[in-house]
This record gives structure tokens, sequence and C-alpha cells, in this order.
């Protein structure tokens, strides 16, 4: 199947630094990809949607502000977590739908931040 | 709002019994239906998916999945696990007609015992 990586998989930082994770699609190209969030013991919780060339689409209660989303080329979107607090520390994942645009994701390992 | 509903949150099972992972979601429209599993320290894994036709999906590692479209389901099913079938699995739902994501259901863990 077709392969998403995210870099780094683990991130120590500390309070108030900016952390920036890069979603990857390695052999296909993804107009859109998916930054999800997993806490602890919880589902996957959809944060936003970024489309390649245009403004990603936040979801309701995301701070846009503080998660930018760049999304500059068919196969490489960033997250970037503007002045990190512990609170922000959880595990990030990005997934990405080809441009057949079949329905189905594929998803990254996954970047676990951790905020001191 | 679409949501997904996992009932089980833990199954413990015995090496060669049964399984069946519930899975409800709510939305009238057309939808795509998905089961994932999370192996530990593992990323997500596409495990099978329901886009249309027989409504009987079999997947990978012998897992099948079936559609009731008026139950609202797409229950797992596995005749007999094994201790590899440790892991988090999660149910997601993609509504055709709306935004076009993914929304995932909380998760069940099933630990099983050799």
């Amino acid at each position: 199947g077709a392969v998403v990586s995210q870099h780094p998989s683990w991130v120590i930082c500390k309070s108030g630094t900016s952390v920036k994770i890069e979603c990857r699609s390695l052999d296909f190209q993804a107009t859109t990809m998916f930054w999800y969030r997993q806490f602890p013991k919880q589902s996957l919780m959809l944060m936003a949607t970024s489309n390649e060339g245009s403004k990603a689409t936040y979801e309701q209660g995301v701070e846009k502000d503080k998660f930018l989303i760049n999304h500059a080329s068919l196969t490489l979107s960033t997250l970037t977590v503007t002045s990190a607090h512990p609170e922000d520390s959880s595990f990030y994942i990005c997934s990405a739908r080809d441009v057949m645009n079949t329905g189905e994701l594929f998803f990254g390992e996954g970047s676990r931040l951790t905020v001191l | 709002a679409q949501s997904v509903s996992q009932h089980n949150h833990h199954v413990i099972l015995s090496e060669a019994a049964s399984l069946e992972l519930g899975c409800n979601y709510s939305y009238g429209g057309t939808v795509n239906l998905f089961w994932y599993v999370q192996y530990p320290g593992q990323h997500l894994q596409l495990l099978l998916k329901y886009f249309s036709g027989d409504p009987l999906v079999k997947g990978i590692k012998g897992f099948e999945a079936e559609f009731i479209k008026s139950k609202f389901s797409f229950n797992l099913r596995k005749p007999s696990v094994q201790w590899s079938d440790t892991a988090e699995y999660f149910c997601a739902v993609n509504a055709l007609s709306g935004a076009n994501n993914l929304f995932f259901g909380t998760g069940t863990r099933l630990t099983v015992i050799p």
C-alpha cells in the first residue's frame, strides 16, 4: 500500500517553543492531508484538513493560530505547534488521500510530542 | 453531525475464541466504512473497507465485517483469534456527501490471552 511518513516520530521541547512536524506521502501525490490528535486511551480527533495550495480547514475548537498547517506541495504537509505548552503534549497523526480520492486514507506513524 | 460508536472498550479473549466488535454510526446518507487496527507501538493500518456491493467484506488476517444498513452497523468479526491480534481496533466512517474526512470511533482494545 501507499506510504505516509512523519518526522520526527518523537520530540521533546520546552514550554514556549515551537515544534514542526512533517508529513510526507512517499509514493503518491496527496491533494488532501488530515491531521489528527490522539489522547491516551482515546480515539483520533480530527484537527484540520490540509489542502494543497490553499488554507487549511480547522475543526471546531482547534486554534488555527496555535496549530499552523502548511501544505505547500502534493507530497508534504507540515503542522507547527506554536508556543507549545504541556497541555499540547499528545500523539499527532497525519493521513493522506491520494489524488484518485478513493476514500481510503493512509496513515503516518505518528509523532509523539512532549512539552516540558 | 456524524458520530461513530464502539460500545466495547476493552475485550479480553482466549486464543481460538470468536470475536465480534460492534460499530454503529449515525448518518443517513451514503457512507464508506473502515476498520483500522493499531498494534502496540505501530501506526494505524487498514484492516478492511466497505464502499459498495456485497455487504460482507473480507479483510486481511482473517477478519471480516458486515454492513447492515438498516441497523447503521458495521461489526467486525473473526472466527478464531490469535495472540497476535492483540491491538486497538478503530471503526471509521466517511460520509460521501459531507466534508469527506473520516470520523473515528473511540476504539476497542482487544487483549488475546495465549
